[in-house]
Order: C-alpha cells, then structure tokens, then sequence
C-alpha cells in the first residue's frame, strides 16, 4: 500500500528560527511527485512546494525548501527565518500516477506553532 | 479568475437526514475529488470523478454518494447522517495528467448531532 508518514504531530519553534518537518512515504513506483500543503487557522489549504521524483535538485520557493532523498523515500521541509504566519497544520503528500489518475495520498499532518 | 467555491462553510444537521454539500469549479477540470479531514487521520479520499457521468469510490466511501452531470459540479450527499460523519469536508479539483497539484476549496464544516 502506499502510504506517507509524519512522524512529528506537534512542533513548535521560536520566531525567525528554522525547522525541518519530516515525511516518509512508501510507494513502488519510480515516478511521482511530493507536494507540501499548508492549512492555516483559515482552513484554506495552500499548496507550499512540489518536487517531481525524477528532478534531483530540491524544489526551493523562497523560505520553503525540501530535502528530497529518493532512495530514502524521505521528502522533508525546512521553513527558514520562521514566521508567525507559518502556524500552520502542514500536510505532506504525494501522488504516483502520471496520466488521469491524480488522486493524492496525504500524511497525517504536522500542526507547527511559531512562537513570537 | 477562476475558482472553486464550497457551501455551505458551516452546517449543523440531525442524525438520519439526508444532506448535500455542494462544490462549483470554474477552473475547468476534469478531476474532482472529496475528501474528509479528520484529527488524527490526515485527509481522506470520499469520492473522485474524472468527468461528465464518472465517478469512483475512494477509501472511505460508505454513506456517501456523488454525481456529476457536468463540469463544474460535484456535489457529496449524506444519505443518512450519522454522528461519525462529523468531520471537515474538502473538494478538490485538478487539471488532468499535470500532476500540479489540486485546488482546494475553502471546506464545509459538518456537525451531525
């Protein structure tokens, strides 16, 4: 089965600090793409960052970067110069098929507190 | 510019009613998707279509129906509310074989009392 993992339900981190959240998943598939969400107290979910397996090089956008380890099936997010806009639930996900199957499979969730 | 537009934001029903929650996409896309946000268990896929007459069960489809008779529409009905259905609803949609990602629309709340 295809599965993601959050390991890290809660974290909490002092403002302008940086933290990494953590993701795993499980999958068979050699194509697939990794996607960061983002549910502030709003409950709008915000698409943070997206990595394509095949692409080595680590998606960035702007304080959001990933650490992807494909051979450790691991898909970590590092947040720098934290905000307290960042409080958030933060969702890793992923999705393996590349044609009309784009259904997504999502983590459990990380709920991050930026401390002021 | 388009969107994708959930409603009600909150609603509050009894146990055994019938109920819809309703999702409008101007995006365009093929695929449609329910899900349910739960504390503790993420995101979880309800139903999904991939167009006009289709629609398919996800992993958490009992006691819950959709139709989709044409693009922009994909409404989710409770046939009999139960309590265990309290939860967040979210429909998503996305463009076909892109893999970008969905849009998200802003969630329904459900309390079923």
């Amino acid at each position: 089965a295809q599965t993601v993992t959050q390991s890290q339900p809660e974290m909490s981190v002092q403002e302008a600090e940086t933290v990494t959240l953590s993701c795993t998943y499980d999958t068979s598939e050699n194509n697939y793409y990794l996607f960061w969400y983002k549910q502030p107290p709003s409950r709008q979910m915000i698409l943070v960052i997206r990595q394509e397996a095949y692409k080595q090089q680590n998606a960035t956008e702007n304080r959001f970067s990933v650490n992807f380890q494909k051979a450790a099936k691991s898909f970590s997010l590092k947040i720098s110069d934290s905000q307290l806009g960042d409080t958030a639930m933060y969702f890793c996900a992923f999705t393996t098929d590349m044609n009309r199957d784009d259904k997504i499979i999502f983590g459990k969730g990380t709920r991050l507190h930026i401390l002021p | 510019d388009a969107e994708i537009t959930q409603s009600p934001r909150h609603k509050i029903t009894e146990t055994g009613r019938q109920v819809t929650l309703a999702c409008h996409q101007t995006w365009n896309h093929n695929n449609m998707f329910w899900y349910r946000q739960d504390l503790g268990h993420g995101l979880r896929l309800i139903h999904y279509s991939y167009g006009v007459q289709d629609t398919n069960k996800g992993e958490v489809s009992d006691g819950y129906s959709v139709s989709r008779s044409n693009t922009e529409d994909l409404p989710l009905t409770l046939e009999s509310a139960a309590s265990s259905q309290t939860s967040v609803y979210f429909c998503a949609s996305s463009e076909s074989g892109r893999n970008y990602g969905y849009t998200f629309g802003s969630g329904t709340r459900l309390t079923v009392v």
